[in-house]
């Protein structure tokens, strides 16, 4: 079945660093969403790419799609306590209208 | 206001016992889904339903049922065939669309806690 994995799956960084989370999916996507889910909290909607190739950005935030569109990344630029958190890409699964979840990675921010 | 409301937020129950997790929803969403997430885990899809008086199965299904009686409401309940019942269970909702997938919007979650 389809997998979509991610690394890595902890990061501690000093704040300022910066912070790059990677997915791949086994299949091709149609679209790619990343949510963020703080500590105790929900998961949260971040952004959807859909080109291949796409680069998005919000604010220290920089989302792409890769030519492929097996895989994508979430770079943030100057990392931030209010960064802490475990960031989740989702892509369409076979089937119907359902998300596969990435396997996650978990950003700690020391000050 | 908006939204996906979870009930309770923590819940307790002895081995043994079934249990019911309430997720309620007022986007006028199609569908809606239960997760399970363990500590520092992913999510895992439970189920799923796409249209009213329908739903499918998820990855993990074994041991859970739902109903899906009205658009508002998709109710989880965890049986005691399920072996590891303890989790964090998040209901999530979305717009059904034919051309793509949509993106989806989450309850605060249920602690479940079988002692």
């Amino acid at each position: 079945g389809q997998q979509v994995m991610q690394i890595p799956q902890y990061q501690h960084v000093q704040e300022g660093e910066d912070f790059t989370t990677y997915c791949n999916s086994s299949t091709t996507l149609s679209n790619i969403q990343w949510y963020k889910q703080r500590p105790g909290g929900h998961p949260v909607f971040l952004i959807q790419l859909v080109k291949s190739g796409e680069v998005k950005k919000q604010k220290r935030l920089t989302f792409q799609f890769g030519e492929a569109k097996k895989n994508s990344s979430l770079h943030i630029t100057a990392t931030q306590t209010t960064d802490v958190g475990t960031y989740f890409c989702a892509g369409p699964a076979p089937g119907g209208n359902k998300l596969t979840f990435g396997t996650g990675t978990q950003l700690k921010v020391e000050l | 206001d908006g939204g996906i409301t979870q009930s309770p937020k923590y819940l307790f129950r002895k081995e043994g016992q079934n249990v019911t997790l309430s997720c309620e929803q007022n986007l006028n969403h199609d569908a809606m889904y239960w997760y399970r997430q363990d500590p520092g885990q992913g999510l895992r899809l439970i189920y799923y339903s796409q249209i009213v008086n329908d739903f499918q199965k998820g990855d993990i299904a074994e041991g859970y049922s739902v109903s899906r009686e009205k658009k508002e409401s998709f109710p989880l309940t965890v049986t005691s065939a399920q072996k590891n019942p303890t989790a964090f269970y998040l209901c999530a909702s979305s717009m059904r669309t034919s051309r793509r997938t949509d993106t989806q919007y989450f309850g605060p979650g249920t602690r479940l806690t079988v002692l």
